[in-house]
């Protein structure tokens, strides 16, 4: 079965600084999906970022980046000159058939 | 303005007392699914439906149930709520399965069972 593994639950980081938040997962499967999402304090989910297991070139939105690494199964997301705005938690995701979630960090942005 | 929307957005309820949570989204999306929030264990799916008429279970079924007869609406139900029910629940929606699609999600129902 599927896993996604998120090993932090929670993290802080200085205003305008860099940070990385990893996620791992597990798959027999060489076709999926990876995902970021946000959610804020408003609970709502947001795309943060989207990674096809097929394209070797790791997205990047804006000051968001992903380092996919598809042999370590390894999909973690760096955000740069962090701003107080991205304080939320952090859930990566798998989809194929099924779409399974980590159980998600905490970003803390301090000013 | 393309949406899911869902209600009631709070709830408290009593043990035992039938409830539905309503779902619908208006750009006529085939794939919809349920999923609750609980604190450390992120989100897991309760159920999903492929089309009209088409559900499967996710990975937490167990005291919940689902309907398809619309394509736009996706109620959630809790026939007899229980405590651990308590919990943050998200309907979403994309145009079909997999992941080439943008998965677009409602602002939450948060369902209090005492």
């Amino acid at each position: 079965a599927q896993t996604v593994t998120q090993s932090q639950p929670e993290m802080s980081v200085q205003e305008a600084e860099t940070v990385t938040l990893s996620c791992t997962y597990d798959t027999s499967e060489s076709d999926y999906y990876l995902f970021w999402y946000k959610q804020p304090p408003s609970r709502q989910m947001i795309l943060v970022i989207r990674q096809e297991a097929y394209k070797q070139q790791n997205a990047t939105e804006n000051r968001f980046s992903v380092n996919f690494q598809k042999a370590a199964k390894s999909f973690s997301l760096k955000i740069s000159d962090s701003q107080l705005g991205d304080a939320a938690m952090y859930f990566c995701a798998y989809i194929r058939d099924k779409i399974i979630f980590g159980k998600g960090t905490r970003l803390h942005i301090l000013p | 303005e393309a949406q899911v929307t869902q209600n009631p957005r709070y709830l408290i309820t009593v043990t035992g007392k039938k409830l539905t949570v309503t779902c619908s989204q208006n750009m006529n999306h085939e794939y919809m699914s349920w999923y609750r929030q609980d604190p450390g264990l992120g989100l897991r799916q309760i159920y999903y439906s492929m089309n009209v008429e088409v559900t499967d279970k996710g990975d937490v079924p167990e005291g919940y149930k689902v309907s398809r007869k619309e394509k736009r609406n996706f109620p959630l139900i809790l026939e007899s709520p229980s405590p651990n029910q308590t919990s943050l629940y998200f309907c979403a929606s994309s145009l079909r399965a997999g992941g080439y699609y943008e998965q677009y999600f409602g602002p939450g129902t948060r369902l209090t069972v005492t």
